[in-house]
């Protein structure tokens, strides 16, 4: 069965990097649309950035736009979110997750995120 | 930015109750509308997607109605298994947006 597992999550201080990683498996992972989402303690989901599933197109949410880049590497089913200069709004719980469509063409929208991994916790301290 | 307005951001309702969730986005996005239950320490779950499509597994009593700006997520038959906070997204346009959540309590 599909399954998408985080890691790197930690405490880091204002301003410094971390690196987050998603693990997949059990289904053609090149072949789709992988996204980021955080939620932040006791509040809502946030869409924060979608690669797609050759890497060619990425997106991002305004609030993370330049300090946050996702790559993946199809080899390895493994998706990354560096995640630079970080800032305190950025503590939340970060899940990564599979979208729904197969081989979405190029300017085509997903139709949702349809596997979730468990999340990966990020602190920013100051 | 698409924004998205979801009400109520709670109710409560008792077991076999029908209850209803409503979502605005603040420009037409077509049929491209999904909805989420979350329960408390746990990764949301996809319910629906494009609107009405209800996702693998998931049982009848869900369903979504709308187009463009208006939409709506009604569970008939409410069960105990069916309280969690629920989310709209917009798929539509990047970057994608979810509502504030409604959280469904027992009464």
């Amino acid at each position: 069965q599909v399954q998408l597992v985080e890691s790197g999550g930690g405490v880091v201080q204002t301003g410094r990097s971390l690196r987050l990683s998603c693990t997949a498996s059990g289904y053609n992972f090149a072949s789709y649309d992988i996204h980021w989402v955080r939620q932040a303690p006791g509040k809502g989901l946030e869409w924060v950035a979608i690669i797609s599933r050759d890497g060619s197109e990425k997106f991002y949410a305004a609030s993370v736009q330049g300090r946050f880049i996702i790559s993946r590497d199809n080899s390895n089913n493994i998706v990354n979110l560096q995640m630079d200069n970080v800032r305190s709004e950025d503590t939340a719980l970060y899940y990564c997750a599979k979208d729904g469509r197969w081989r979405r063409a190029a300017g085509a929208t997903g139709n949702g995120m349809d596997a979730w991994g468990q999340g990966t916790r990020v602190a920013v301290s100051s | 930015d698409i924004q998205m307005t979801q009400s109520p951001p709670s109710l409560s309702a008792s077991v076999g109750d029908r209850v209803t969730i409503s979502c605005r986005a603040s420009q037409g996005i077509r049929n491209d509308l999904g909805w989420y239950q979350q329960k408390p320490g746990g990764a949301p779950k996809r319910l629906i997607y494009a609107t009405s499509t209800l996702h693998n597994g998931v049982p009848p009593r869900f369903s979504g109605n709308g187009f463009g700006t208006e939409f709506t997520l009604t569970i008939s038959n409410l069960q105990p298994e069916d309280f969690a906070t629920y989310y709209c997204l917009q798929h539509h346009t990047y970057p994608w947006t979810f509502g504030q959540g409604t959280t469904v309590e027992i009464k």
